[in-house]
């Protein structure tokens, strides 16, 4: 199992320009989220689903899309980037919302805002 | 969410036992005390978790005051490998799986 990919690794934007940050699984996991690291911070969660069709918000959702059609994939779209969005960005999946159950993080993409 | 209170820092020697503190005395009967670890330039990683008892995994030991107030990670030989800032969170036992973390301890091991 690949686990928890995301693409890309590093990606610089301009003031306004839109993006979509890739996040997949191979685990037949139902629940996935969307965190946000600033430096020196923990992670913030941002958006979350519990199955496909199925989002929430999470703890810091503005400027911030996502969609679940499908059980692997769940990406994160920027609409119009800011540089408060620099940062450094991490999907995670687990089996389901349970408590118990273990979060899988990806790698994470690091984002740059000019 | 209730709070965690965490060490900045911690640093240990390498091969020797780490004792990894973290307070929580607003926790209710519901949460469940979970430690996340990040390596440098990593994603979180997964420790451990518990509610009540004290629990050992291939990778370390929490254990649990009887008040649940409070709770240790305990690395019994630290490795080079275990240098990371490890969070302490706490997680409702129904509802969405929102971690929220805090600052965490950054450990540091010493050859």
């Amino acid at each position: 199992n690949a686990g928890v990919t995301q693409t890309p690794k590093f990606q610089v934007l301009k003031t306004g320009q839109s993006m979509t940050l890739q996040c997949a699984q191979d685990m037949n996991h139902e629940y996935m989220s969307w965190y946000r690291q600033d430096p020196g911070m923990g992670l913030r969660l941002i958006h979350y689903s519990v199955g496909a069709g199925i989002t929430d918000q999470g703890e810091v959702p503005n400027g911030y899309n996502v969609s679940r059609s499908t059980t692997e994939d769940f990406p994160l779209r920027l609409l119009s980037a800011a540089p408060s969005q620099t940062s450094v960005y991490f999907c995670a999946s687990s089996w389901d919302r349970a408590y118990y159950n273990e979060q899988f993080f990806g790698p994470g993409t690091r984002l740059t805002v000019l | 969410d209730a709070k965690t209170t965490q060490p900045n820092s911690m640093e240990s020697n390498e091969e020797e036992p780490v004792h990894l503190p973290c307070n929580h005395s607003t926790i209710s009967g519901t949460d469940y005390i979970h430690w996340y670890r990040q390596l440098p330039s990593q994603g979180p990683e997964y420790v451990i978790h518990g509610l009540t008892s004290n629990v050992n995994n291939r990778m370390a030991s929490l254990a649990i005051a009887e008040d649940r107030k409070s709770s240790t990670l305990i690395l019994h030989r630290a490795t080079l490998r275990d240098a990371a800032v490890y969070y302490c969170i706490l997680l409702l036992i129904q509802g969405a799986q929102k971690l929220v973390f805090g600052q965490g301890t950054r450990l540091t091991i010493n050859p």
